[in-house]
């Protein structure tokens, strides 16, 4: 299963509102995660199940979707929000991921 | 709290073998409910998933079809841990390589290993 992700970069302002796609080519029921990764570190989980926030993570993100299509949004984006975000299918084996959208600063 | 730590070295030749291990402390690897993978990223290839082991009564195994026929993960449940094996590798498999746990249901990996760089080089 390919997973497209739109935009591949994004330029925004603190305080914006910001959303990313994430595309299945194939129906993975809601088995789709967000997660978040900065420089030098390993992924952090945001979202699990399409739409489940992940102990910890910050009410400002929130994830939707079901099917084939599912977003990302991200409510008054902070300063330690700027990152590059990926989205994983866990529906079928193997368990691919997008290629990612990085949150830069505006 | 789970927390995975990883081991091996940072560089290994051509036609060699890749060995990694993931330390499990917080959890178990005999976890009847959490499996064990290996992901990798690199520039050229983003995050790939290599494959993982589970328990469900029994062992199992999964692997990425890519790797297939030069991986093998192994799990050790006296020190609960977990290994990556890649045979005959070559520069592309040069890259960071991550362990991380599969969460109950299967719906993420919510807990990762710090990340080990491989380079393959002579």
């Amino acid at each position: 299963i390919q997973l497209t992700q739109s935009p591949s970069f994004l330029s925004a302002s603190v305080g914006d509102r910001v959303t990313i796609t994430c595309r299945a080519s194939q129906g993975i029921n809601s088995y789709l995660a967000w997660y978040q990764q900065k420089p030098g570190k390993a992924p952090k989980l945001l979202i699990y199940a399409a739409s489940t926030l992940q102990s910890g993570v910050p009410s400002r993100f929130s994830g939707s979707g079901s099917g084939t299509e599912f977003t990302l949004t991200i409510t008054s984006l902070q300063p330690e929000d700027f990152a590059t975000y990926y989205c994983q299918q866990l529906n079928t084996n193997p368990f691919t991921f997008g290629p990612g959208t990085k949150v830069d600063i505006k | 709290q789970v927390q995975l730590q990883q081991s091996g070295p940072g560089l290994v030749k051509p036609s060699q073998t890749l060995s990694l291990t993931c330390a499990i402390s917080g959890d178990t690897v005999s976890s009847i409910s959490a499996a064990w993978n290996w992901i990798r990223q690199s520039p050229s290839r983003g995050l790939e998933w290599l494959g993982r082991t589970y328990y469900r009564s029994k062992w199992f195994n999964d692997y990425a079809v890519s790797v297939k026929s030069r991986i093998t993960i192994t799990p050790d449940t006296p020190k609960d841990q977990f290994s990556l094996q890649l045979n005959s590798v070559t520069p592309e498999d040069t890259a960071v390589y991550y362990c991380a746990r599969e969460g109950s249901g299967g719906w993420s990996f919510d807990y990762w290993g710090q990340g080990t760089l491989v380079t393959v080089s002579s």
